[in-house]
């Protein structure tokens, strides 16, 4: 059964505007959500993690929350770019450190047009 | 500069031929991943290990073998490939500490079992 599951599945939004990718999970426990970007043809690339209830973080034109206790995380990315266009993945970690799982998202493939 | 290097970068089989993915690391990290790839489907562990010469099952290790003969090295080999295993393979290394730092991924290798 998929534990992580983003929506929407793919956006398309012009240069410029902003979107909103949502991630909801059931992970238990949850220790903490990550966002990678993942461009074609590429690896995935660390974004941001958030850790604790209610946590807000920002990067850049990333900025990514974290609400625990409905298990739920959304992405946002303001001012688009045409390089923003990639796939986004949503991935939970059950431990803080490596002798955990890592629970990943299908992803939610962004496209940015002129 | 830390980095994850995968060769080859991509690859056509023959069923029931053997497949050998490798893995090279450069970060002096102890735990070495192999993630598949499948459209539609998040990331999917198949073995990873935390010191040379030892190896793990992940969540999906059947048809996969691993080796890990030094700490910068990791390989997976498909002794018997089948058309299923078509998928993107993906390598990453972390540090096994407790700060939930991220996974570095390599760029993936693409097989094409055919």
């Amino acid at each position: 059964k998929t534990q992580v599951e983003q929506s929407p599945q793919s956006l398309v939004v012009r240069q410029g505007e902003n979107c909103v990718l949502q991630c909801n999970y059931s992970v238990t426990p949850d220790n903490h959500l990550r966002w990678f970007k993942q461009d074609t043809g590429k690896g995935l690339v660390s974004l941001t993690v958030l850790v604790h209830e209610n946590d807000k973080t920002s990067n850049g034109r990333y900025s990514a929350t974290l609400d625990k206790d409905a298990k739920h995380s959304t992405l946002h990315i303001t001012a688009t770019l045409l390089d923003d266009t990639a796939t986004y993945i949503c991935v939970v970690g059950d431990r803080g450190s490596a002798l955990g799982r890592l629970h990943f998202g299908a992803g939610t493939q962004l496209i940015v047009i002129p | 500069e830390a980095a994850v290097t995968q060769s080859p970068r991509s690859k056509v089989a023959v069923t029931g031929g053997k497949v050998t993915l490798s893995c090279h690391q450069t970060n002096n990290h102890d735990y070495m991943y192999w993630y598949r790839q499948d459209t539609g489907h998040g990331l999917r562990l198949i073995h990873y290990s935390y010191v040379a010469d030892s190896t793990e099952k992940g969540d999906i290790p059947d048809g996969y073998k691993a080796s890990r003969p030094s700490q910068e090295n990791f390989s997976l080999i498909l002794e018997l490939a089948s058309l299923s295993q078509t998928a993107v393979y993906f390598c990453a290394s972390s540090d096994a500490g407790t700060n939930n730092q991220a996974p570095l991924f390599g760029e993936g290798t693409r097989l094409s079992v055919l």
